[in-house]
């Protein structure tokens, strides 16, 4: 079974600043079948990455994933309020997995 | 409006049963594969169980299997999932989401969640 380590655990940083935000596989996988979310409270998940790097619909261009192998990234280019959530990272392929999450909170 | 709607979430005891139910609308149900995913309080999210657009493949974590069962019914656009025996440690929110289209385990649209504890 894959497992997802996300790092790290909590993110503290400003509007305007970047985010990166790191999912470890313990062991290599393919691209095309990690995803990530975006989750605030109280609420569902929300699709923002699949494929590694492509962008859901309706996901603004801020938000980029990236990697391969056993390292993957998502990036936010400047965190808008809204983006100040639980953003957790997803292997999928005949079952999936996700990581524990990585909280990004107002600094 | 692509919408899911959960429903059924409850107090139950150990050992007990629970039905819960998930409305689709907004989309053609049947062409879809659904998941349950599940959240405890304060915790990550689990993957629970899976089911085919046709409703022949099954699909559970290792958790459930034995005690719980996933269905559908495409006439009236509505997945279900049958909690026999539960435990405390299914004590969590339970969500319907959709596979994308492609038939990827990539859940693109999710429920609003149900909270089913377990507890006596």
């Amino acid at each position: 079974e894959i497992v997802l380590t996300q790092s790290p655990g909590t993110l503290s940083l400003s509007p305007g600043e970047g985010a990166s935000l790191s999912c470890r596989a313990s062991q290599s996988i393919s691209s095309t079948f990690l995803a990530w979310f975006q989750q605030k409270p109280g609420q569902a998940p929300r699709l923002l990455i699949y494929g590694a790097s492509t962008r859901a619909t309706g996901i603004p261009d801020r938000f980029s994933g990236g990697g391969s192998g056993t390292d993957f990234t998502l990036t936010i280019s400047r965190l808008e309020p809204e983006d100040f959530a639980v953003y957790y990272c997803q292997h999928y392929r005949s079952s999936a997995t996700f990581g524990q999450g990585t909280k990004v909170e107002i600094k | 409006e692509v919408k899911l709607l959960e429903s059924g979430g409850d107090l139950v005891q150990p050992g007990g049963s629970l039905r819960l139910s998930c409305a689709a609308s907004g989309f053609t149900f049947s062409g879809y594969a659904m998941s349950w995913v599940r959240q405890a309080p304060g915790k990550g999210l689990e993957w629970v169980s899976a089911l085919s657009a046709s409703g022949v493949a099954t699909y559970y974590t290792d958790s459930v299997k034995g005690r719980f069962t996933i269905s559908r019914d495409n006439s009236k656009n509505t997945l279900s999932l049958q909690m026999n025996s539960p435990r405390a440690e299914d004590t969590a929110v339970y969500y319907c989401a959709r596979h994308m289209a492609s038939g990827k385990w990539v859940f693109d649209l999710w429920g609003q969640g149900t909270l089913v504890t377990v507890s006596s």
